[in-house]
């Protein structure tokens, strides 16, 4: 595997439910980024972590949870979704804060 | 505070045409400037960078931009379009290394290809 990769790739799911999302990037960068890419609205920039450290945290929801464990690997914990949570969620790494980003496929989500 | 206007939210021009998609930033420092491509159901991808070195930037598939101090412009533009280049494109700004160490993309352009 090369680059950043995410899975799933789509995901549905209730507005019980608790689910993951996972991005891994095979870069040896020390950046990692969330985004949300709704129809119609600008990309939103969720979270950033800078060497495992949580950096920025954009009045980001509760029900949205990040995780990194260690540089290569990001989560987005879920729980409690609601229908306007649906878009297409983005990861992303770069070498260093604020330097070019390289971004995963994305994981398409949908609450029902 | 840093941001990008990208005027025209859909371009649309024939195959062969010249590409022309617009980008305006505000920065109060030097910034970094980037131009990313989202093909449908895809991440974004890296198309040309500025950096504060040459200020015309070339990138892959034929783009190319400039940077314009005076205009507040990096406006990204390609020769002759082909269908391929249907797609939606965003551009950012940056200070890496600054007080902002995050990019801030604009609103985007969705650019239409037409046989």
């Amino acid at each position: 595997e090369t680059g950043v990769t995410q899975t799933p790739r789509h995901l549905v799911m209730g507005m019980t439910n608790k689910k993951s999302l996972k991005c891994e990037q095979h870069l040896g960068h020390n950046a990692m980024y969330w985004y949300k890419q709704s129809a119609k609205k600008p990309l939103e920039l969720m979270f950033v972590y800078s060497l495992e450290e949580r950096v920025e945290n954009n009045s980001v929801p509760s029900r949205f949870s990040p995780e990194c464990p260690n540089s290569s690997h990001l989560f987005l914990h879920l729980h409690t979704l609601q229908p306007e949570d649906s878009a297409l969620y983005l990861c992303a790494s770069s070498q260093d804060l604020g330097g070019e980003q390289f971004f995963g496929p994305g994981t398409r989500l949908t609450v029902l | 505070a840093q941001s990008v206007t990208q005027l025209g939210s859909h371009v649309s021009v024939s195959e062969g045409a010249l590409v022309l998609l617009r980008c305006n930033y505000s920065s109060s420092v030097p910034p970094y400037l980037f131009w990313y491509v989202q093909y449908p159901n895809q991440g974004l991808q890296l198309l040309l960078k500025y950096t504060s070195a040459a200020t015309l930037v070339k990138g892959i598939n034929g783009f190319e931009a400039e940077f314009k101090k005076s205009e507040t412009s990096f406006h990204l533009t390609k020769p002759s379009a082909h269908m391929s280049d249907a797609a939606e494109y965003f551009c950012a700004v940056s200070t890496y290394g600054g007080a902002t160490n995050k990019l801030i993309f604009g609103t985007g352009t969705l650019l239409a290809v037409q046989p």
